[in-house]
């Protein structure tokens, strides 16, 4: 099983300031199966990113994401209040495949 | 738009059933595989089973493999999750998603409580 680990678990920054975002992978992924997304307590999961960089319709273009072999990273450029969440990787690979979500980490207003 | 709409959840005894279905409407659901995704009490996502569009492939997480059976009526627009043989740690949120494209779902229900509990 592939294992997605996302660091920091807690990352504290005021609105405006840039997010920095890491997901890293225990085994390679193919990057046409990482996907972001965003969760705000009592919400269902959002998709941000699919295919580890395209955004899903109606993201805003602050939002962005790249990788580099197993890390993948997902950057917001200019934290708006809104962002303020939980944002889960999640990747589909591995041998027997299998789908598997990274732990989260917590966004919160500094 | 695409709508799911997750019911059937509640409260039930270790070693229990319960059936949850999900109600898609907005978009031609028997073109789609379709998935199960669940959350335990303030914990991260765990990807529970999906079904390809014509049922002829189904995934299961190891955990609920043998226990919970997923399964489509396409004429109903309709998913369906069975759980046997429930266990305390299958307390979650049960989230209904689409897939879209392979391997990622794109749009998710709001979700039903399933609480496993004597």
């Amino acid at each position: 099983e592939i294992v997605l680990t996302q660091s920091p678990g807690t990352l504290s920054l005021s609105p405006g300031e840039r997010a920095t975002l890491s997901c890293r992978a225990s085994q390679s992924v193919s990057s046409s199966y990482l996907a972001w997304y965003q969760q705000k307590p009592g919400q269902a999961p959002r998709l941000l990113i699919y295919a580890a960089s395209t955004r899903a319709t109606g993201i805003p273009d602050r939002f962005s994401g790249s990788w580099s072999g197993t890390d993948f990273t997902l950057t917001i450029s200019r934290l708006e209040p809104e962002d303020f969440a939980v944002y889960y990787c999640q990747q589909y690979g591995g041998s027997p495949p299998g789908h598997t979500f990274g732990q989260g980490t917590k966004l919160e207003i500094k | 738009e695409v709508q799911l709409v997750e019911s059937g959840g509640g409260l039930v005894q270790p070693g229990g059933s319960l059936r949850l279905s999900c109600a898609a409407s907005g978009f031609t659901f028997s073109n789609y595989w379709m998935a199960w995704v669940r959350q335990a009490p303030g914990k991260g996502l765990e990807w529970v089973a999906n079904m390809k569009h014509d049922e002829s492939e189904r995934y299961y997480v190891d955990s609920v493999n043998g226990r919970f059976t997923i399964s489509r009526d396409n004429a109903k627009n309709s998913l369906y999750l069975q759980m046997n043989s429930l266990r305390v740690e299958d307390t979650a949120v049960y989230y209904c998603a689409r897939v879209r494209p392979w391997p990622t779902p794109d749009s998710w229900g709001q979700g039903t409580l399933v609480t496993v509990s004597s």
